[in-house]
């Protein structure tokens, strides 16, 4: 497609299940981002790859969280045991450039909310 | 601690005004400051990156800039229209680092 895609769009959940957030990049953009914002917040760093290797994962909270990229493409945010304090838009982002940061693309987010 | 401070307030301006938005940052060396725009319910678009040895960059009715000495970097809109009413977020990325780091965002409110 033309942009990233992130599905769902909105996941409601409760408390203790597991969920899976996608993002698609655009095309050909080898470095991909997660970050998790929170209402009147910033976008907070979650976790980077570059190709099918998370090359920081850093910003991940906890072990509850994981993310994959099996083929260098399609990535999968995978939440465990999900808590209240889980909720917040997962923005996934992808770019041209390797190393260095350069232009992001943002998807449109996953709002995710647990109750 | 590292910080990246923008004012959490929301910037009320007359269309036609300048906008001119701060973010400061603390025990960071950034390589890169860029600057994002975001609507609600919309991921962030990316309006302008500016280099540690770059003062000033403009692009149409933009204009950043970026002192490391002061730690600062300023963001202005000029010629402002309600069109331009959103938050807008400033992201830097350090020269040994491969991801950008976020401030809070400010929100601005352009009136007609």
């Amino acid at each position: 497609g033309a942009g990233v895609s992130q599905t769902p769009s909105n996941k409601v959940t409760e408390k203790g299940k597991y969920v899976e957030l996608r993002c698609d990049p655009i095309s050909g953009h080898t470095a991909l981002y997660w970050y998790r914002q929170s209402l009147g917040q910033g976008p907070e760093f979650l976790i980077y790859f570059q190709g099918t290797g998370a090359a920081d994962d850093s910003g991940l909270p906890n072990d509850r969280f994981f993310a994959v990229r099996p083929e260098g493409s399609v990535s999968t945010l995978k939440i465990q045991r999900t808590e209240r304090g889980d909720s917040a838009v997962y923005l996934c982002a992808s770019s041209l450039i390797e190393g260095g940061t350069g232009e992001l693309f943002f998807g449109e987010g996953s709002r995710l909310t647990v109750l | 601690s590292q910080k990246i401070e923008q004012n959490s307030e929301a910037l009320n301006i007359q269309e036609g005004k300048t906008a001119t938005l701060t973010c400061n940052y603390t025990n960071y060396s950034p390589a890169y400051l860029q600057w994002y725009r975001q609507d609600p319910g919309r991921g962030p678009v990316f309006l302008l990156l500016i280099r540690e040895n770059e003062k000033e960059k403009r692009k149409e009715r933009l204009k950043v800039t970026f002192d490391t000495t002061l730690k600062q970097s300023l963001f202005h809109i000029t010629a402002s229209q309600p069109a331009d009413s959103a938050t807008y977020l400033c992201a830097l990325e350090e020269a040994a680092g491969n991801k950008l780091t976020f401030g809070g965002g400010t929100r601005v409110l352009v009136k007609p």
